[in-house]
């Protein structure tokens, strides 16, 4: 079945600097890709949409010049938290559609980010 | 936004059948009824979907009321693993899925 991948599973870094997250569908090829952030005990908030060769569409009110995406493959979509501060800390989920599939789409094992 | 309405919290005894419903009364006729769980600090994981039939896989049933304007996912024999947050979510195919609150699951021993 379709894998998503994400990477790294746990990042902590300091205030002020910047963070990458990468999300790699390992088995298939995903034109779009969709990042989701969580905070503790709240549900999935969809971010942005990742569009393959062209730029991501973000939902009202996330800040695009701090969540850059960049979805320059067929199987590799990042984010990058530019400029962390300690209220970015928080759960990061990428999710992806498989070729053909109806299953709606394949969610990655998320990325726990702490900035400290 | 979520177009969805589940009760945030159920218990269910180990062995038993969880029914957990989902009000989705906006639903237009091309959107699909999702079902997913999020197990603490995991990725959501797919369940069952449908459009208006029930349907039923290895994992569980959806049960689609005929105005399809409500379902509920049936796991017939609750087991600890079970216990997670599930998601409906009513998304045309192809579109972004946006999540309400879910139903937070615990299987009693």
């Amino acid at each position: 079945g379709a894998v998503v991948s994400q990477h790294p599973s746990r990042v902590i870094c300091k205030s002020g600097t910047s963070v990458k997250i990468e999300c790699r569908s390992l088995d298939f090829q995903a034109t779009t890709m969709f990042w989701y952030r969580q905070f503790p005990k709240q549900s999935l908030m969809l971010m942005a949409t990742s569009n393959e060769g062209s730029k991501a569409t973000y939902e009202q009110g996330v800040e695009k010049d701090k969540f850059l995406i960049n979805h320059a493959s067929l199987t590799l979509s990042t984010l990058t938290v530019t400029s962390a501060h300690p209220e970015d800390s928080s759960f990061y989920i990428c999710s992806a559609r498989g070729p053909g599939s109806t299953h709606g789409y394949t969610f990655g094992s998320g990325t726990r980010l702490t900035v400290v | 936004d979520a177009k969805t309405t589940q009760p945030p919290s159920m218990d269910c005894a180990e062995g038993r059948a969880a029914n957990l419903p989902c009000n989705h009364s906006t639903i237009s006729g091309n959107e699909y009824v999702y079902w997913y769980r999020q197990i603490h600090s995991q990725g959501p994981q797919y369940i069952i979907h449908g459009l208006k039939n029930n349907e039923t896989n290895e994992m569980a049933s959806l049960i689609i009321t005929e105005d399809r304007k409500s379902s509920t996912l049936i796991l017939p024999h609750a087991t600890l693993r079970d216990t997670a947050v599930y998601y409906c979510i009513v998304t045309n195919t192809g579109n972004q899925f946006y999540f309400g609150t879910g139903t937070s699951l615990t299987v009693i021993p």
